[in-house]
C-alpha cells in the first residue's frame, strides 16, 4: 500500500464551481502538508503548503491538513479554466531528510 | 535566469546505450532531487543529495547512478537503457531541510526505444 493516496479523477467541472481534492496518508510522521498544480509538459509548481494541522487560505485556495484523520484536502472556489491542471499532494518529514512523498495527482478540468 | 534547468529536454535512444540528464541550479540551494513520473504512479524519487558529494538512494534507484561534484549540477545516467526507463523525469532543489518547497526543472522526456 502506498504511504500516501490520493482521489484519482480526472474531474470535470464547469466554471465557477467549487473543487475538493484530497489525499490520504499512512505516515505519522508527516509534518509538512503541499499541494503541487502542474500544467502540461511542465514541471510541478508550488501552490499551497502547511505546517501540520489546520487550514490555510490564500485566495480562492484553501488547504486543509487533519492530522488525527490523516487526510488533507485542496479546495478551490469559483473555479477557473485557467485552473486546469494536475493537482499533485505531497508530503514529508523532518525523519526522512527532507524528502517529499508524492500522491499520483488528480487532472481537473474546468469547463468554461 | 535564475531557476533549474534541465538539459535535454527531449531524448530518444536505444536499449542499451548511456543516457546522462543534465540539472543545473542557479540558488545554491542544498538539497537536490531526481524523480520520474509515470501514468499511475505520480511522482518518484529516484535520487536525492544533501550536498556536494553527499547522495543516497531514493526508492527507484536501480539502473541509475548519480554524482554531485559542484552544488549547482547534479547529473542523472542510465547506465545501460531498458524500456521501462521511459518517463518524464524531473529535477528539483529546496533550500532548507525542514520545509516543504521543492522548485522543480521542466522535465526530461526520455523515450527507450
Amino acid at each position: 500500500q502506498k504511504e500516501v493516496e490520493q482521489d484519482p479523477g480526472p474531474l470535470s467541472v464547469p466554471e465557477g464551481a467549487i473543487v475538493s481534492l484530497n489525499c490520504t496518508y499512512s505516515n505519522s510522521a508527516f509534518q509538512y502538508f503541499m499541494w503541487y498544480r502542474q500544467y502540461s509538459r511542465k514541471g510541478p509548481e508550488l501552490l499551497m503548503y502547511t505546517y501540520s494541522s489546520g487550514n490555510k487560505e490564500d485566495g480562492r485556495f484553501t488547504a486543509q491538513v487533519d492530522k488525527s484523520s490523516k487526510y488533507i484536502s485542496l479546495f478551490i472556489r469559483d473555479s477557473q479554466p485557467s485552473d486546469s491542471a494536475t493537482y499533485l499532494c505531497a508530503m514529508s518529514a523532518d525523519t526522512n531528510a527532507g524528502k517529499s512523498t508524492f500522491g499520483d495527482g488528480t487532472t481537473l478540468t474546468v469547463k468554461p | 535566469d535564475a531557476g533549474i534547468t534541465q538539459s535535454p529536454r527531449y531524448k530518444i535512444t536505444e536499449t542499451g546505450r548511456q543516457v546522462t540528464l543534465m540539472c543545473h541550479q542557479t540558488w545554491s540551494h542544498s538539497y537536490m532531487f531526481w524523480y520520474r513520473q509515470d501514468l499511475g504512479h505520480g511522482l518518484r524519487l529516484i535520487y536525492y543529495s544533501a550536498a556536494a558529494d553527499i547522495t543516497d538512494k531514493g526508492e527507484v534507484s536501480d539502473g541509475y547512478v548519480v554524482s554531485r561534484s559542484k552544488t549547482e549540477n547534479f547529473p542523472l545516467t542510465l547506465e545501460s537503457a531498458t524500456r521501462s526507463q521511459t518517463s518524464v523525469y524531473f529535477c528539483a532543489s529546496k533550500e532548507w531541510l525542514n520545509t516543504g518547497e521543492l522548485f522543480f526543472g521542466e522535465g526530461s522526456r526520455l523515450t527507450v526505444l
